[in-house]
């Protein structure tokens, strides 16, 4: 266990809607990363928080947006919901300043888009 | 395109014998690289590191390998046990942010 919690495990949703995820990090870590991956695909990533700021995002449409709490806990939305968003999202936390870039990652939310 | 990929979607052993697990990737100012083991409906689990300054690094019945000339990363594991069956990723770290994954080498361990 990575000590990377993440709600809810499993989410259905229709095209069109909005959806939350969170994610609390890991104990003494100050940074949060959200990863997509598709069935049978790598995780992809989305973009990273730090001190409450996005700090780097990768190839992903502004309705994809987060937000980083000051327990570093953490939430991913996502507007419009599309078919194509079906996928397993990651949280993954990090400790960034110490020199050891290791994620530890949760067991991520199953959001199904009908 | 990705930028890492792995050279072969699965992989079939028997319990006992040496796996090994390859990968390519294709940024050479990528400098910091992962593997990580998922199994099904479960995160992506760190098995080991390697920075662009070594060579190899083991750790418990685990070894990777860096060859920088080819851009080229391994995973050997020893005695691969039933246990080991899962997908295996790498993953490269640039500009020190995000990681860029491969889509994965599926092991299956019989015994």
């Amino acid at each position: 266990e990575t000590g990377v919690t993440q709600s809810p495990t499993h989410l259905i949703k229709t095209r069109g809607q909005q959806v939350t995820l969170r994610c609390s990090s890991q104990s003494g870590h100050n940074t949060v990363s959200w990863y997509q991956q598709a069935l049978g695909q790598g995780p992809q990533f989305i973009f990273q928080y730090y001190r409450e700021e996005e700090n780097g995002r990768g190839n992903f449409p502004p309705r994809f947006s987060g937000l980083q709490f000051p327990n570093y806990s953490s939430e991913l939305n996502v507007n419009a919901l599309e078919l194509d968003d079906s996928a397993l999202y990651l949280c993954a936390s990090s400790l960034v300043g110490s020199g050891d870039e290791k994620l530890f990652f949760g067991s991520g939310t199953q959001l199904s888009v009908l | 395109g990705e930028s890492v990929g792995l050279h072969l979607p699965t992989l079939s052993v028997q319990e006992g014998d040496n796996s090994i697990i390859n990968c390519a990737y294709s940024n050479s100012a990528s400098d910091y690289f992962i593997w990580y083991k998922q199994e099904s409906g479960k995160g992506p689990q760190f098995i080991i590191d390697i920075r662009s300054n070594m060579d190899k690094r083991q750790g418990q019945r685990v070894t990777v390998l860096l060859n920088k000339t080819v851009k080229h990363l391994s995973l050997q594991i020893a005695a691969t046990q039933p246990g080991d069956s899962a997908v295996y990723f790498c993953a490269e770290n640039q500009a020190g942010t995000a990681l860029i994954f491969g889509k994965g080498t599926t092991l299956s361990v019989s015994s």
